[in-house]
């Protein structure tokens, strides 16, 4: 139990190009839906925290405009890298929470995005 | 805000040799988590620590969750090549699904056949 999925594993987008990835929670509901960014050799970095049908909560420097966070159900959360830049270039990673009432984080499979 | 220290940064080890890291913190948290990662793929969670003092187990890793709530370790015994990724420490404020993660910043670990 506890499998969540990401949607594409890569993609490869022009400058100035939306992508929008998935976040599924597979065999479970998810209460709580997390995004993160992880940059080569380093730790996550958490972006934004979403509960179904409520608006992200973005973390401090994190542009809510350019990363548009969507919880439409219990179990999928969605990212949208509008006009993205080479700077947006990175490894996104959701994860999901709130199996079986526990707060475990599960994570996805991440989504290597390039934007050339 | 609350950060994590996390040591060491890298391992390398011989297969069979036994394995310690661990994280500290400058605050408390309510739940210690521990992941592995391996290269292009999202962290899976190895073991949940709940209570100060616990100590468990996931097969031939073993974990602590320390009595003053601020730090914990991940013990690996025997390791085998498949051990090779990075592991990170993660500590859990509260106690709902909305909870943020504080993450320590990995350790790297190679295990040589």
């Amino acid at each position: 139990g506890a499998v969540v999925s990401q949607h594409p594993s890569r993609v490869i987008c022009k400058s100035g190009t939306s992508v929008k990835i998935e976040c599924r929670s597979l065999d479970f509901q998810a209460t709580t839906m997390f995004w993160y960014r992880q940059f080569p050799k380093k730790s996550l970095m958490l972006m934004a925290t979403s509960n179904e049908g409520s608006k992200a909560t973005y973390e401090q420097g994190v542009e809510k405009d350019k990363f548009l966070i969507n919880h439409a159900s219990l179990t999928l959360s969605t990212l949208t890298v509008t006009s993205a830049h080479p700077e947006d270039s990175s490894f996104y990673i959701c994860s999901a929470s709130g199996v079986r009432g526990a707060y475990e984080q599960y994570f996805g499979p991440g989504t290597r995005l390039t934007v050339t | 805000g609350q950060q994590l220290n996390q040591s060491p940064q890298s391992m390398f080890i011989q297969e069979g040799e036994d394995v310690s890291m661990n994280c500290t913190s400058s605050s408390i948290f309510n739940t210690w988590l521990w992941y592995k990662q391996d290269p292009g793929e999202g962290p899976v969670l190895l073991i949940a620590l709940y209570k100060a003092g616990e100590l468990t187990s996931n097969g031939r890793l073993t974990a602590q969750f320390g009595i003053t709530r601020k730090d914990s370790f991940l013990n690996i015994s025997a390791s085998i090549p498949s051990d090779v990724g990075i592991y990170f420490c993660a500590g859990q404020l509260g106690e709902t699904s909305g909870s943020r993660l504080t993450f320590g910043e990995g350790t790297q670990l190679t295990v040589n056949p």
